[in-house]
């Protein structure tokens, strides 16, 4: 079991926006601690979309958003296109694990 | 351009070693925290140890620690992964990360390398 959570699974059809959740505790989220995000696409390392709550790297569209509050996260997908189809995971720091901790990924389905 | 090229992985019985290198290029690697994050098949992403800037600074999940060794040399811009008495739940594709971040609890991962597999089995 994760020490953050999010949801196993979310779909959407092309155009539509889905928001994945990201719940932490009071040792990571709750502590002050930043949250990320990753997209791993099919058979593939993944690739850093979101870091330090809500900034994107250059070259992630702006479809991609996030935003944090107290123990929780989100990521929102505007505009879903095929393409967006993979697995995202959420990742902070743990205070009382001393160490860096990842959400169990949602897989995003396309219809 | 940042690259990481992970390589030394394979299959290895249980209670076997193997050490893992990542090659990194494209960047000021003494600059930069190094992690190990790992995916065992089908499941979700694990960090599993990172060594600061210098290599003096080491961190471990529990579950490696004892086990595993993380180390770099900074003079051939390489990061290596030391993995003693392994077990079937250490089977992984192993990622090599680079981290950034101003303090631990604002670190993330900001490139990857392409992984590689490790598979303990009998």
């Amino acid at each position: 079991q994760s020490v953050l959570t999010q949801p196993p699974s979310v779909s959407g059809a092309p155009g539509q926006r889905v928001t994945i959740s990201c719940t932490g505790s009071s040792s990571t989220t709750g502590a002050g601690s930043d949250v990320h995000w990753y997209q791993q696409l099919p058979r593939t390392a993944p690739k850093l979309l979101i870091y330090a709550n809500v900034d994107r790297p250059s070259g992630v569209p702006d479809r991609f958003f996030a935003s944090k509050s107290d123990t929780s996260a989100s990521l929102t997908i505007t505009g879903l296109q095929a393409e967006d189809e993979a697995d995202y995971y959420c990742q902070s720091y743990d205070n009382n694990l001393r160490g860096w901790v990842f959400g169990g990924g949602t897989k995003v389905t396309v219809l | 351009e940042v690259v990481l090229v992970e390589s030394g992985g394979g299959l290895v019985q249980p209670g076997g070693s193997l050490r893992l290198s990542c090659a990194a290029s494209g960047f000021t690697f003494s600059t930069y925290a190094m992690s190990w994050v790992r995916q065992a098949p089908g499941k979700g992403l694990e960090w599993v140890s990172a060594a600061g800037g210098s290599g003096a600074s080491k961190y471990y999940i529990d579950s490696v620690r004892g086990r595993f060794a993380v180390s770099r040399d900074n003079s051939k811009n390489t990061l290596y992964l030391q993995m003693t008495s392994l077990t079937v739940e250490d089977t992984a594709i192993y990622y090599c990360a680079k981290g950034r971040g101003a303090s631990y609890s604002r670190a993330y991962f900001d490139c990857w390398g392409q992984g590689i597999l490790v598979t303990v089995s009998s």
